[in-house]
């Protein structure tokens, strides 16, 4: 069965500090994955998506990048934190393309 | 693109009443329309989701309605318990390009005992 690990569960990081955020996905290939933000108590914001290796599309403009270099792998990154960047990030997958399933999520405290 | 409109954004109900969340959705090419539920500090959860070629789908005590006319679809909750009390957040998609998922702010759902 398929199943998508993200790390870390919690993060704290100074303003200005990188930021690396890793998800791989098992038992399935070729998936389309997603990177999604929730600030507390908001709604889901879609933050980047690939079909692909090397594949990238962002949804927003803001301080944050993401990259794909394998197939199940997709990170999440940025060079210099800022305080607005905090939240839960949550990686995602979409199974035939349509149902999507998250991993756990990392809640990221820029201090 | 878009635009998912969920409501209400708050529901309280008695233990054992029916709930009902609302959304409407603005592009008439979305034909996928899940639905999660997401309990404090952890992930969301797909509970249920419908397509376009279907009006109504049931698992159990929840339901999801469809109206394409419209542009509406609906959550029902039958029977509701406790451990009902989450987030609720739908969605729409196109099933084609990248298949992103637009979501709705959530309904803060409270069952109360």
């Amino acid at each position: 069965s398929q199943t998508i690990h993200q790390w870390p569960a919690t993060l704290v990081q100074p303003v200005g500090s990188p930021l690396s955020l890793e998800c791989t996905v098992e038992g399935t290939s070729n998936p389309n994955l997603y990177w999604y933000r929730q600030a507390a108590g908001r709604g889901l914001q879609l933050l980047f998506y690939s079909v692909g290796i090397g594949q990238i599309s962002s949804e927003v403009p803001q301080n944050l990048s993401a990259s794909r270099p394998q197939d199940r792998q997709f990170i999440l990154s940025s060079k210099k934190l800022l305080l607005s960047d905090s939240g839960f990030y949550l990686c995602a997958w979409s199974v035939d393309r349509v149902k999507t399933f998250f991993g756990q999520g990392t809640r990221l405290t820029v201090v | 693109g878009e635009n998912v409109e969920q409501h209400p954004s708050t529901l309280s109900v008695q233990e054992g009443d029916s709930a009902v969340i609302k959304c409407t959705y603005s592009d008439s090419a979305s034909n996928y329309f899940p639905w999660y539920k997401q309990e404090l500090g952890k992930r969301p959860q797909l509970i249920i989701d419908i397509r376009s070629n279907v009006g109504e789908k049931k698992d159990q005590r929840i339901a999801v309605t469809l109206n394409k006319t419209a542009k509406h679809f609906s959550l029902h909750i039958t029977e509701t318990q406790p451990e009902d009390s989450a987030v609720y957040f739908c969605a729409a998609s196109m099933e084609a390009g990248s298949y992103q998922l637009t979501f709705g702010k959530g309904t803060k759902l409270s069952v109360i005992p």
